[in-house]
């Protein structure tokens, strides 16, 4: 069946240091991919996402591309801040689209 | 209010039982989403529906386990004689059309069950 399969955390960095998470996923047909964030205390938040191959989604400096030749979509940012603290989740569409199936989570801690 | 509502926040239940968790979707939203987050793990599908009708509910790990959504809007999701592998935030999502395809989900900030 389908799923993701993202690194395990925790992850951390100092600020402004490279941030790269991977996630690879296993899928029948040309699911969507998305990355969702969820800050301490908050519920999840839609980060960025790619409707088809080679598509990059984008937002506050994250960026992923999706990779149908290596079945990938990793999360990167050039530059991270305290702010950016939180867990982040790799997921796809599946099901006629009905449902996400959700990567285990990575926990990012920026440092000052 | 502006987001996906869910009550109650927290949830004690002794074993045994019935909990009913409340989803209040953005207004006007037609699709609904039930996930279930064990901790450490990410959301698991629960069920799914399109106003008021269950499209699909493959994801439900047992019949103690009950969703409605009446009217299209406010849903409901009914454990029944609780366990302890029960313990989980349940979640509840929302958005305007169809699937989740491409589609931006909003979600509620969960609702916290512990199961003693």
């Amino acid at each position: 069946g389908d799923s993701v399969t993202q690194m395990e955390g925790p992850v951390t960095l100092s600020e402004e240091a490279f941030l790269t998470i991977n996630c690879t996923y296993t899928a029948t047909g040309y699911p969507s991919l998305f990355w969702y964030v969820q800050y301490p205390g908050e519920g999840l938040q839609l980060l960025l996402k790619a409707t088809k191959a080679d598509d990059k989604g984008s937002n506050k400096g994250f960026e992923a591309t999706y990779r149908k030749e290596t079945t990938s979509f990793h999360l990167e940012k050039g530059s991270v801040q305290v702010s950016d603290s939180a867990v982040y989740f790799c997921a796809l569409s599946a099901g006629n689209n009905r449902k996400l199936i959700w990567g285990l989570g990575t926990s990012l801690a920026v440092n000052p | 209010g502006a987001g996906v509502s869910q009550s109650p926040r927290y949830k004690v239940a002794k074993r045994g039982q019935d909990v009913a968790l409340r989803c209040d979707p953005i207004s006007g939203h037609v699709s609904l989403f039930w996930y279930q987050q064990a901790l450490g793990q990410g959301p698991e599908f629960l069920t799914y529906f399109q106003n008021e009708a269950q499209l699909d509910k493959s994801g439900l790990p047992s019949d103690r386990f009950f969703a409605e959504r009446p009217e299209g809007s406010v849903s409901t999701l009914k454990i029944q004689r609780t366990q302890q592998e029960d313990s989980a935030v349940y979640l509840c999502a929302s958005s305007l059309i169809r699937g989740s395809s491409g589609n931006t989900i909003y979600f509620g900030e969960g609702s916290w069950l512990t199961v003693v």
